[in-house]
């Protein structure tokens, strides 16, 4: 069965940088969830879009942005990367007429 | 706001042995879902198992069953005949009901489980 795919796997950036990750939600998902999980933490809920529209936010700070474009797919884009920001960035799916959200593997960004 | 406790920050067993992992919430809500999720050393987040709020019956998936104490809000987790690729970290997850879908989920801070040989 097909699963959520993120890309890319692996992202190092530099302090001040840009990085855009990228989530293509199993087919026929309509909703989108971003979570950024620190070192020995629990994965945190950052933003989540239904039919492209943002739905709800949670503690994602300003100088990051999504979007989920018309094939559903999301975009994250974090600009002024700090030491802090570096996590493992997961995108779940869901579909609308279940509660289960499915993970992909997960984007691991590290800034230095 | 919600909240989800998971109180045993590590725990063992030996293979083919029976363990409970346990957990607890904080809600006014009626209308809810909770969830447990695995992730093993591959970081990969997998679903274990969920249960509905307004049900009664303690979903089971094979070796997973789950102890829904709503009037307690305790959620635990019952995994039988455990396997070595059990070895995981175990989140407890919380999420509100709702219609049209997108709601959050709020994660416990996680339980580290060891199935040895």
């Amino acid at each position: 069965a097909a699963g959520v795919i993120q890309s890319p796997r692996h992202l190092i950036k530099e302090k001040r940088e840009t990085a855009t990750l990228k989530c293509y939600p199993i087919p026929r998902h309509d909703t989108v969830y971003w979570y950024q999980q620190g070192p020995g933490q629990d994965p945190q809920f950052l933003i989540s879009f239904y039919e492209k529209m943002q739905s709800d936010k949670g503690s994602i700070p300003d100088r990051f942005s999504a979007q989920q474009f018309s094939d559903y797919h999301s975009e994250l884009n974090m600009s002024s990367l700090e030491l802090g920001d570096s996590a493992l960035y997961f995108c779940a799916s869901s579909a609308n007429l279940g509660p289960e959200q499915f993970f992909g593997p997960g984007t691991r960004l590290t800034v230095l | 706001a919600q909240t989800v406790t998971q109180s045993q920050p590590e725990m063992s067993v030996q293979e083919a042995e029976t363990v409970t992992l346990s957990c607890t919430y904080d809600t006014s809500e009626n209308n809810y879902y909770l969830f447990w999720y695995k992730q093993p050393p591959s970081r990969q987040m997998i679903l274990v198992i969920r249960q509905e709020a307004y049900k009664q019956q303690n979903a089971t998936e094979n070796r997973f069953s789950v102890n829904f104490q709503k009037a307690a809000k305790s959620f635990s987790l019952k995994i039988s005949d455990s396997q070595l690729g059990d070895t995981a970290m175990y989140f407890c997850a919380f999420m509100i009901g709702a219609q049209g879908g997108s709601e959050k989920l709020v994660f416990g801070k996680g339980m580290k489980l060891t199935v040895n040989p």
